[in-house]
């Protein structure tokens, strides 16, 4: 069968409000880090990543954030919508260069956007 | 826009039997890697493969489990004998570097 689910922390945000979703990683030596948006049923789709060497990156309406000191990460989305409804996990990974490197996810957190 | 795609979507089997997952890469990606998703948890890795060999492979990649790129564009996960604690959302990912494309996804029942 299948097992009790997590209780997965909810941000509600209003429609054209900006979202926060924030992220604790685990790895001091995990040197890439990905934000996926997942949609019910689907498979995690890809929004933004960074590298270690960085502390921030912006994309179209998304900004994330990387702070190594604390191995906090955070996915900043500018006037959300409500197609931006989901869940968002943070996935680290300890990149070698020229190897296959797996992710390692986060719980994830669900953003509601309210109209 | 290129995707991975995954076959079936869903498939239901009887504990005990073997299930075949299909997948097909990014055409010119490199690495390839499949993850399960128990229902309402989060994404946990299985295993990593690359230049036609696992490169790493989690606790719960075990016996009961094989990968397999069997031609050009597809590739496998085999469950041989399932488990009930087999059901879940599995996952075929692939990359060309380290940037990871999802597939939409095969969920799995074992009965």
């Amino acid at each position: 069968g299948e097992s009790v689910g997590l209780h997965l922390p909810t941000l509600s945000v209003q429609e054209g409000d900006n979202s926060i979703i924030n992220c604790a990683y685990s790895n001091s030596a995990s040197d890439y880090f990905i934000w996926y948006k997942q949609e019910s049923g689907k498979g995690p789709q890809f929004i933004i990543d960074i590298r270690s060497n960085m502390d921030k990156r912006q994309g179209q309406r998304v900004t994330v954030l990387l702070n190594k000191t604390v191995k906090h990460l955070s996915l900043q989305i500018a006037a959300t919508q409500p197609g931006d409804s989901a869940v968002y996990f943070c996935a680290e990974s300890t990149y070698g260069g020229g190897t296959a490197s797996k992710l390692t996810f986060g719980t994830g957190t669900r953003l509601q956007v309210t109209l | 826009e290129p995707e991975v795609t995954q076959t079936p979507s869903h498939q239901v089997t009887q504990m005990g039997q073997e299930v075949i997952l299909r997948c097909v890469p990014i055409s010119n990606h490199l690495y390839f890697y499949w993850y399960r998703q128990i229902l309402g948890q989060k994404v946990e890795f299985l295993v990593s493969f690359y230049n036609n060999e696992i490169s790493e492979k989690s606790e719960i990649f075990d016996d009961q489990f094989s990968v397999e790129r069997p031609d050009g564009s597809n590739f496998t996960l085999k469950i041989r004998s399932t488990k009930l604690e087999d059901s879940a959302m599995y996952f075929c990912a692939s990359s060309l570097v380290e940037t990871q494309y999802f597939g939409p996804g095969t969920r799995l029942l074992v009965l």
